[in-house]
């Protein structure tokens, strides 16, 4: 079945930029069915959904996050990435990458990946 | 944004009885074009990224044990497990895609 891995630094310095890339395995980046997207988790908290893109590269940003995040998509690599720009101690979470079934729920997520913003 | 509130914060039910979880959307998340209430649930054990359960509100996910099962319209949904068992201690979500903006609720955590 198709696996999701997230990776990338886990620790970040203050105003500075996280960065984190999504390996999509056993399966194709490439479909209309399918989108792809970020959701982060505060420790102890609640989902909140970042962004999400298409392998053609249509995005679509939480408004309360879109100054500062960037998602892209490598279809050669199957890959798509999180860039999110002047980071504070808020912005600390678990990051997962997820599929979205038809743009709309999301039916397979990676495991997550713990990002603490600190200096 | 819709604001998506759950209710209660956390409850405790006995193993084989019935737990009931409720999701309430600050404006209603049905599509009249194709008749589906655009909200989903999702299952969260710790250390563990969420399982999605239930999506059109109502449609089990492959694999999810027939004991889950989603209901309601509208603004107004239930996320019912009919005899709770060991494994289903975690914390359940809902999640509404109607909007370009998606939002989760607070999260319910379920314990024995």
């Amino acid at each position: 079945q198709l696996q999701l891995q997230e990776s990338g630094p886990g620790l970040v310095k203050p105003s500075e930029t996280l960065s984190l890339t999504c390996t999509v395995s056993d399966g194709s980046i490439n479909s209309s069915t399918y989108y792809w997207g970020w959701i982060r988790q505060p420790p102890g908290k609640g989902l909140e959904w970042i962004g999400t893109i298409h392998s053609g590269g249509s995005t679509y940003y939480n408004p309360s996050l879109k100054s500062r995040v960037i998602i892209s998509v490598d279809t050669s690599k199957n890959q798509f990435s999180l860039n999110m720009r002047s980071v504070t101690a808020a912005d600390t979470a678990v990051f997962y990458c997820a599929r979205l079934r038809w743009h709309g729920y999301f039916d397979l997520w990676g495991r997550g990946t713990l990002v603490t913003v600190s200096s | 944004d819709i604001v998506m509130t759950q209710s209660p914060d956390s409850l405790a039910v006995s193993l084989g009885e019935r737990a009931t979880i409720n999701c309430k959307s600050s404006q209603s998340v049905f599509h009249s074009s194709n008749n589906k209430n655009y909200l989903a649930w999702y299952q969260q054990k710790p250390g563990q990224p969420p399982k999605l359960l239930i999506y059109w509100a109502s449609t089990r996910e492959s694999g999810v044990p027939d004991r889950f099962s989603g209901s309601g319209s509208g603004t107004d949904f239930t996320l019912t497990i009919g005899s709770l068992q060991a494994e289903d201690v975690a914390v359940y979500y809902c999640h509404q895609y109607y909007s370009s903006t998606q939002t989760f609720g607070q999260g319910t955590k379920l314990e024995i």
